[in-house]
């Protein structure tokens, strides 16, 4: 089984709303990562977490707030965001991140930010 | 700086109608090239990796195939329901870490 689930499919919010999204994971691994993905381009690497440690964070800002409670879970908290932040947020997963992984990865959330 | 290109950007096939997308690498120490296919809104969906140069890979219609400066994917009389993006990425090590590198994908459509 090679399946990442992620919630919620969709969501819509003000810039002054605060809101999670989530991202589970059963196949034992111990990378998560966060990604974001623009219409029409590639995923863009946000947050890479390790052994349930914050181990990559490429400069993203503070209004995104990344969070691991264990090994099969992996939050994104976000408040205040900005319209420009409307994108798919796409969460993956792989054994590790020191080797040669293959990063499976979830169905996305479609974030619109009004 | 790692590069990943793919062409052509865009492609249009005719069902039955075989040919070859083109991911082109530059990386330091290459530790393995992963093809993925994207649905629209959806998140991308694993195909192959390689690791090393010579190294071939195939499902259903598909087959990947990877030299030392780049990858095929060789799609064999393709049918409608093959119409996607295929994203090529590449991982390298980076102070540590094994990053990945997406390419800006290929957009396949195969018409009936």
């Amino acid at each position: 089984d090679t399946e990442v689930t992620q919630t919620p499919k969709h969501l819509v919010m003000g810039m002054t709303n605060k809101k999670s999204l989530k991202c589970e994971q059963h196949m034992g691994h111990r990378a998560m990562y966060w990604y974001k993905q623009k219409a029409k381009k590639p995923p863009e690497l946000m947050f890479v977490y390790s052994y349930e440690k914050l181990s990559i964070n490429e400069s993203v800002p503070s209004r995104f707030s990344p969070e691991c409670p264990n090994s099969s879970l992996l939050n994104l908290h976000l408040h205040a965001l900005q319209p420009e932040d409307s994108a798919l947020y796409l969460c993956a997963s792989s054994q590790g991140n020191t080797g040669t992984d293959t990063q499976y990865f979830g169905p996305g959330t479609r974030l619109t930010v009004l | 700086e790692d590069q990943v290109t793919q062409s052509p950007e865009a492609l249009r096939l005719q069902e039955g109608e075989s040919s070859s997308l083109n991911c082109s690498y530059t990386v330091s120490g290459l530790r393995g090239l992963f093809w993925y296919r994207q649905d629209p809104g959806k998140g991308p969906e694993f195909l192959f990796t390689l690791y090393s140069a010579g190294e071939e890979k195939e499902k259903e219609r598909l087959k990947a195939t990877l030299t030392k400066k780049e990858s095929f994917l060789h799609i064999t009389a393709p049918k409608p329901e093959d119409s996607a993006t295929y994203l090529c990425a590449v991982q390298a090590e980076s102070g540590g870490y094994q990053k990945v590198t997406f390419g800006t994908g290929t957009k396949l459509q195969v018409i009936p």
